[in-house]
């Protein structure tokens, strides 16, 4: 019930093209839906976050798409550009009494063809 | 501000040697979080802390993995005795917990070699 899977492994993306990574959960506990970003020899980083409540959040190239009821997320990735190329992962975190938990995706291997 | 700042970058031991991970938070931050990272795990929670105490130690695999908070801004992970299959890049990472849902600061890690 902690995991999140996501999907695919591994994207192959034509310049310009569209990236897309998919996520599922099954804890309806989870309160806060974010992307990190990780580059090779780095941590990963906050890339854009979601809130249940929400069905879709945009920021610049990146936007997050949410079915609550699905219990499903995605990350779309328009005009994918070579420096996009990274490991994305998706996370899921639960509030409880003592603090929010983050369980993180398997994560996904983008490379963005020039 | 620095960032979440991790020491050693790499570390190489030999098996059964004690090995002490450090990492300093975000100045103001009070959780703060251990993962680790391999190929085949992804990355896996070890433990986290809020307000310098342990909140959720499930994660940390066996009791040859300890973790503390000796202080707001810092904490330890030590291995004792290591083993080779602790090989991995392990990481921490801070956020301000009483500011509600956020994401977390990471640190570059620590790469462990144990050979």
């Amino acid at each position: 019930q902690q995991q999140v899977k996501q999907s695919p492994q591994s994207l192959i993306v034509q310049k310009g093209g569209i990236s897309i990574i998919n996520c599922a959960y099954e804890n309806t506990a989870f309160d806060y839906f974010p992307w990190y970003q990780q580059f090779p020899g780095k941590g990963p980083a906050l890339l854009i976050a979601i809130r249940p409540d929400v069905s879709e959040k945009k920021e610049g190239r990146f936007t997050i798409s949410f079915n609550k009821s699905a219990k499903q997320f995605s990350l779309h990735i328009m005009d994918s550009q070579p420096g996009d190329s990274a490991t994305y992962f998706c996370a899921a975190r639960s509030s409880n009494t003592g603090g929010f938990k983050t369980i993180f995706g398997a994560g996904t291997r983008l490379f963005v063809k020039a | 501000d620095a960032g979440v700042i991790q020491s050693p970058r790499h570390e190489v031991t030999e098996m059964g040697q004690e090995v002490t991970l450090r990492c300093k938070l975000i100045s103001g931050h009070n959780s703060l979080f251990w993962y680790r990272q391999t190929m085949m795990r992804g990355l896996e929670l070890l433990i986290y802390f809020n307000n310098n105490v342990p909140i959720d130690d499930s994660g940390m695999p066996e009791d040859r993995f300890s973790a503390k908070m000796p202080n707001a801004s810092f904490s330890t992970l030590k291995i004792q005795p290591s083993e080779p299959r602790d090989s991995a890049v392990y990481f921490c990472a801070s956020s301000r917990f009483d500011r509600g849902p956020g994401g977390y600061t990471f640190g570059s890690g620590t790469r462990l070699t144990v050979v």
